[in-house]
């Protein structure tokens, strides 16, 4: 059984990175074909997916915030990580990670972790 | 960026059927996927593929189309399936319809 759980902040000032961990059992990202996927929704809106890592390492994030994404993965661990520069208010959001699989299938999602961006 | 359009809400009696469209602004083959997210809750995958059933998803749900359109099915439709539902590309950068709010009268 695939579980996934993401951990955050909670709360963080504008222009700061934003930092999240997705701890995950059932699988490993070591594994031909796995991915972890990062999406966020803002409350009460559409998803936007922000960023992926596969088990060889490639990573592939959103060309509208590409030069703030950073995706990373810890694979002894079994935990992915999202880092997101320069955060202002729009970034206020439920962030989630998901297991992913080709072609970019979301199978999998975490309970996610909701972040907002005040001073 | 590859839009995907989707009816903003419908309402249905249990036991009918419901069909709910994602249109693309591009022809991504067949490499559509539909998840159901529920209030408070967060999205489950249902279709992918276009037409695929994802592990444990009854078969009152399936999936059609290719190209520019799709469709989600429901059939028949039950209370428990009130939600909000989202269709997802992935032929190209993946990206995601504003999603059709499904409501049980």
């Amino acid at each position: 059984q695939v579980t996934l759980k993401e951990s955050g902040p909670g709360i963080l000032q504008p222009s700061h990175t934003l930092s999240l961990t997705c701890s995950f059992s059932g699988f490993s990202l070591s594994t031909y074909g796995m991915g972890v996927s990062w999406i966020r929704q803002p409350s009460g809106k559409g998803l936007e997916w922000l960023a992926s890592i596969w088990w060889n390492g490639n990573t592939y994030n959103n060309p509208s915030l590409k030069s703030r994404l950073t995706v990373s993965k810890d694979t002894s661990n079994n935990q992915a990580f999202l880092k997101v520069t320069s955060v202002d208010t729009a970034d206020t959001a439920t962030y989630y990670c998901a297991h992913t699989r080709l072609p970019y299938v979301m199978d999998a999602w975490g309970q996610g972790a909701s972040v907002t961006v005040s001073s | 960026d590859t839009v995907l359009t989707q009816s903003p809400a419908l309402a249905v009696s249990p036991g009918e059927r419901v069909s709910i469209s994602c249109r693309a602004s591009e022809g991504v083959n067949s490499y559509m996927h539909w998840y159901q997210q529920k209030p408070g809750q967060q999205p489950k995958l249902l279709i992918y593929k276009a037409s695929n059933l994802a592990s444990g998803v009854p078969a009152r749900f399936s999936g059609s189309g290719s190209g520019t359109d799709f469709t989600l099915t429901i059939d028949p439709v039950e209370a428990d399936d009130t939600a909000t539902y989202f269709c997802q590309q992935s032929w190209n950068d993946p990206t995601f319809g504003s999603g059709t709010k499904l409501e049980i009268k």
